[in-house]
């Protein structure tokens, strides 16, 4: 049973470019989070989705970002022009339920620099 | 605002010996507290956790204590083992929040051989 997959482990992109960072939840989770870690940071919430929907976006920036769970393939989290400070690690971790108490999963993480 | 909060950035430790980790949350909403050990280059993972019904919770060489009153919560690793450093970072719960995680900063355990 593979765990989380995320992909690419690293993206490198020039300011203006757009970021596409993929998120394969483990077997049986429909439910999908997306953290972001500034260096010497904590992770800060950013996304709650479950197939289809968002449940929660109150991480997320206003503007050039935004995040997608299809009813088929990955979780896409989409960062439009992007700029020196979305440099960053970007987590996707899964649940098999939603309930406070499920335990989440989380993958390698993708690793975004903006040169 | 954070609030959750490691404020030791980094402990060393002896093998062998006690490590003890801190973590201070500021909001009464979370009723929910877990543990994450992280490598570098890869994602947290989880270790225990604890729900704010019980002020103890223990699973092998790992126990977590929780502190209501005082809005604290303590992971104990004994005995600390060369393969234990990694940064841990604690998480908070709020129930009635969709799910989402808040984390502290983390705390950088370096176990001596």
């Amino acid at each position: 049973n593979a765990g989380v997959m995320q992909n690419p482990r690293h993206l490198v992109r020039r300011r203006g470019q757009e970021a596409r960072l993929r998120c394969s939840p483990m077997k049986g989770h429909s439910h999908v989070y997306w953290y972001r870690q500034l260096p010497e940071e904590g992770l800060k919430f950013m996304v709650y989705l479950q197939k289809e929907n968002i449940i929660d976006e109150s991480g997320m920036p206003k503007e050039r970002f935004s995040a997608e769970f299809p009813k088929e393939g990955p979780s896409i989290l989409r960062i439009q022009q992007v700029v020196r400070g979305d440099s960053a690690a970007y987590f996707c971790a899964s649940s098999r339920w939603g309930a406070a108490n499920t335990e989440a999963f989380f993958g390698q993480g993708t690793r975004l620099t903006v040169v | 605002d954070q609030q959750v909060k490691q404020n030791s950035p980094s402990l060393s430790v002896q093998e062998g010996r006690i490590s003890i980790l801190n973590c201070d949350y500021t909001n009464s909403m979370f009723d929910y507290f877990l543990w994450y050990k992280k490598y570098p280059a890869e994602g947290p993972t989880f270790l225990i956790s604890i729900s704010s019904i019980k002020d103890k919770n223990e699973d092998g060489r790992f126990t977590v204590f929780l502190n209501k009153s005082a809005k604290h919560l303590s992971l104990h690793i004994v005995p600390s083992q060369p393969g234990d450093s990694a940064v841990y970072f604690c998480a908070a719960v709020h129930s009635g929040s969709a799910r989402q995680l808040t984390f502290g900063s983390g705390t950088q355990l370096t176990v001596l051989p």
